[in-house]
């Protein structure tokens, strides 16, 4: 199966919003509720920020939301800083015996 | 707190199996509903899923990795393995091990594998 389609890159000034898009098939992003989003700083292990589409980890801002229309999902960040500077990764579940599909990575640059 | 730890070779030649182990600590393989799995990502490249275990023993692998894959437990050592058999350069990568629910994941500190001669 093909991986997740993201935008290689994406781009916002401090203090404004952004959107990542993840769009997948009826067969994972649109036929779960099982969608996770992920931030990579260079060098380090990815960090959940969203799970299961819209829900976030104890520790993550309120900043980071998701949510999902059809086969594609969404992570917003608002009020950009600097620290949000890295690579966004979202994940879903799938059907069959795959498990797991990752999107190709967005490049998320705070001018 | 949950805890995982690659550990394994950072260098294997070409045609030989890769092999890593990862250890988990603040939770049992045995005791809990999750799956344990391996990610990898190549240099400057994306994440690209491996394959998972569940507690039960079901394995599941990437379709495009299934024929040179294993991934298994040891649950008297509280550990999980990956092998990867007939590694090219096209192998080297930061792997990493991850316990996951569906695909909310907690993952390890992940391992560097160069594969070259």
């Amino acid at each position: 199966q093909s991986a997740l389609t993201q935008p290689a890159s994406v781009s916002g000034s401090p203090g404004q919003s952004i959107t990542i898009s993840c769009t997948g098939t009826s067969s994972d992003v649109g036929g779960y509720n099982y969608v996770s989003w992920y931030r990579q700083h260079p060098g380090k292990a990815p960090k959940l920020m969203i799970y299961d589409v819209s829900n976030r980890p104890s520790g993550v801002s309120n900043r980071f939301s998701g949510s999902k229309s059809g086969n594609t999902a969404s992570l917003t960040i608002s009020g950009l800083q600097a620290e949000d500077e890295a690579d966004y990764y979202c994940s879903s579940y799938t059907s069959g015996s795959t498990l797991v599909l990752f999107g190709g990575g967005t490049k998320l640059t705070v001018l | 707190q949950l805890q995982l730890q690659e550990s394994g070779p950072g260098l294997v030649k070409p045609s030989e199996t890769l092999s890593l182990t990862c250890t988990v600590s603040g939770d049992s393989i045995s005791s809990s509903s999750y799956y344990w799995g391996w990610i990898r990502q190549p240099p400057g490249k994306g994440l690209e899923w491996i394959g998972s275990v569940y507690f039960s023993g079901s394995t599941y692998y990437n379709p495009s990795l299934r024929s040179r894959v294993t991934v298994s437990v040891d649950t008297s050592k509280n550990q999980f393995s990956l092998k990867l058999r007939s590694v090219t350069a096209a192998d080297t990568a930061v792997y990493y091990c991850t316990r996951h629910i569906y695909v909310k994941m907690v993952w390890g500190q992940g391992n560097l594998v160069t594969v070259s001669s």
